[in-house]
């Protein structure tokens, strides 16, 4: 079945830097590609996405990157403010398939003002 | 969005006895999934729950322990069975919309005692 390692676990950054967090997936049936955003307390929120049709994708100050040879996507958010501090998960599922997530380990990002 | 009402939000709960948490939709999906989120880890897929089918378990868990009812394309219940402390976790619901993604309840916080 499906593997997803993300990396780094934790992540801590100044105000105003970027932030990258990377995963890679094991099946390459696996086509469609989720980051989501985890409050303290609250429920995973999507904030992006990408499918195996395109490369990059990107919304304001968050974009995405997929690279289907290597298996592996990125999470980049540009201009981090303190609002974005948050755990982060990346999953992968086989889209018209099984759709089924199978989520990354999560990555705390913490944003230093 | 869906919005995907989840209840109850949060219960404490005697050592042999059952909880059943209910998701509810606003919209008609074929697929729901049930995950469990243990303190401070990321999201296990319980099983995934077709309307007029058995619900397919994932490695790990089986029907005895978490049966899942599929009455209608917009509602789902979960029960945890005869539970122990080690099942004290969040319980989420999620709805995926093909080609726009995968959609969260807030998630019924469990504590066994």
């Amino acid at each position: 079945g499906e593997n997803v390692e993300q990396h780094p676990s934790t992540l801590s950054v100044q105000e105003g830097d970027s932030a990258v967090i990377k995963c890679t997936y094991s099946d390459s049936a696996s086509n469609y590609f989720p980051w989501y955003k985890q409050e303290l307390g609250k429920r995973p929120q999507l904030i992006i996405d990408i499918r195996s049709n395109v490369g990059e994708k990107k919304d304001q100050r968050i974009a995405v990157t997929l690279n289907k040879t290597a298996k592996h996507f990125s999470l980049h958010i540009t201009e981090t403010q303190p609002e974005d501090s948050a755990v982060y998960f990346c999953a992968a599922s086989f889209e018209g398939g099984s759709e089924k997530l199978v989520f990354g380990k999560g990555t705390k990002l913490t944003v230093n003002p | 969005s869906a919005v995907i009402s989840q209840k109850p939000s949060r219960d404490i709960c005697q050592r042999g006895t059952s909880l059943t948490i209910q998701c509810q939709v606003d919209s008609q999906v074929t697929m729901m999934f049930w995950y469990r989120q243990q303190p401070g880890q990321s999201l296990t897929l319980i099983a995934t729950a077709n309307q007029g089918s058995e619900a397919t378990y994932e490695s790990g868990f089986v029907i005895d322990k978490f049966p899942i009812s599929r009455p209608n394309l917009t509602f789902s219940t979960l029960t945890v069975s005869n539970m122990s402390p080690e099942d004290s976790s969040i319980y989420l619901c999620s709805v995926e919309y093909s080609g726009i993604g995968a959609f969260f309840g807030q998630g019924t916080r469990l504590t066994v005692v």
